[in-house]
């Protein structure tokens, strides 16, 4: 079956600090995969996504790229604020019908000014 | 602001009382979700309509009912709910099987 691994969090960055939260997944199609966000007392946001290899997928100054020969997804921020403190998902979803999300664990960013 | 709205945002109720939780977008899409969610914990799948028929049902206790009416709207009817079934409640919905879905704010439920 398909599952996302994240790595373990909680993540604590000072303002501007570089950002990198893992993920790698496993699926037996070809996926698309997404970072979902999610800021205190909401629901997710789609933060950015990519639907094949080497897709970068990119939005807010997060970027990530499908990488199928690790089977990762990482995302990265190179500057990161006070107001990108919020609990991360990353997801995967095979194409056709029927087709869900697996989430990963999601993963709590905490930025101090 | 979310495209997907959902009502009302908070929801405290006994084990013997009925109530609704609403979902409504208005972006044409044609596949709408429920999940529920823990603190701490990713979102776990419901049940999952498309073209208002349901398609999915994640082996979900009888005591949640869920009804699409219309394209645009998704209802969960609650009867019976346990202390456990306390949860942050999301809709989503997706133009179809293949596109990201957009999540409401949830309905955030507490069973007495």
């Amino acid at each position: 079956g398909n599952s996302v691994t994240q790595m373990e969090g909680p993540v604590t960055l000072s303002e501007e600090a570089f950002l990198t939260i893992n993920c790698t997944y496993t699926a037996t199609g070809y996926p698309s995969l997404f970072w979902y966000v999610q800021y205190p007392g909401e629901g997710l946001q789609l933060l950015l996504k990519a639907t094949k290899a080497d897709d970068k997928g990119s939005n807010k100054g997060f970027e990530a790229t499908y990488r199928k020969e690790t089977t990762s997804f990482h995302l990265e921020k190179g500057s990161v604020q006070v107001s990108d403190s919020a609990v991360y998902f990353c997801a995967l979803s095979e194409t056709g019908a029927n087709s869900k999300l697996t989430f990963g664990k999601g993963i709590t960013l905490s930025v101090r000014p | 602001d979310t495209e997907v709205t959902q009502t009302p945002k908070h929801l405290v109720m006994g084990m013997t009382n009925k109530k609704s939780l609403k979902c409504e977008q208005h972006m044409g899409h044609r596949a709408m979700y429920w999940y529920k969610q823990k603190a701490k914990k990713p979102p776990e799948l419901m049940f999952v309509y498309s073209y208002e028929k349901l398609s999915i049902n994640e082996s979900v206790p009888s005591r949640f009912s869920p009804e699409c009416p219309n394209s645009s709207l998704l209802n969960l009817h609650l009867h019976a709910l346990q202390p456990e079934d306390s949860a942050l409640y999301l809709c989503a919905s997706s133009q179809d099987w293949s596109q990201p879905q957009h999540f409401g704010d949830g309905t955030r439920l507490s069973i007495l």
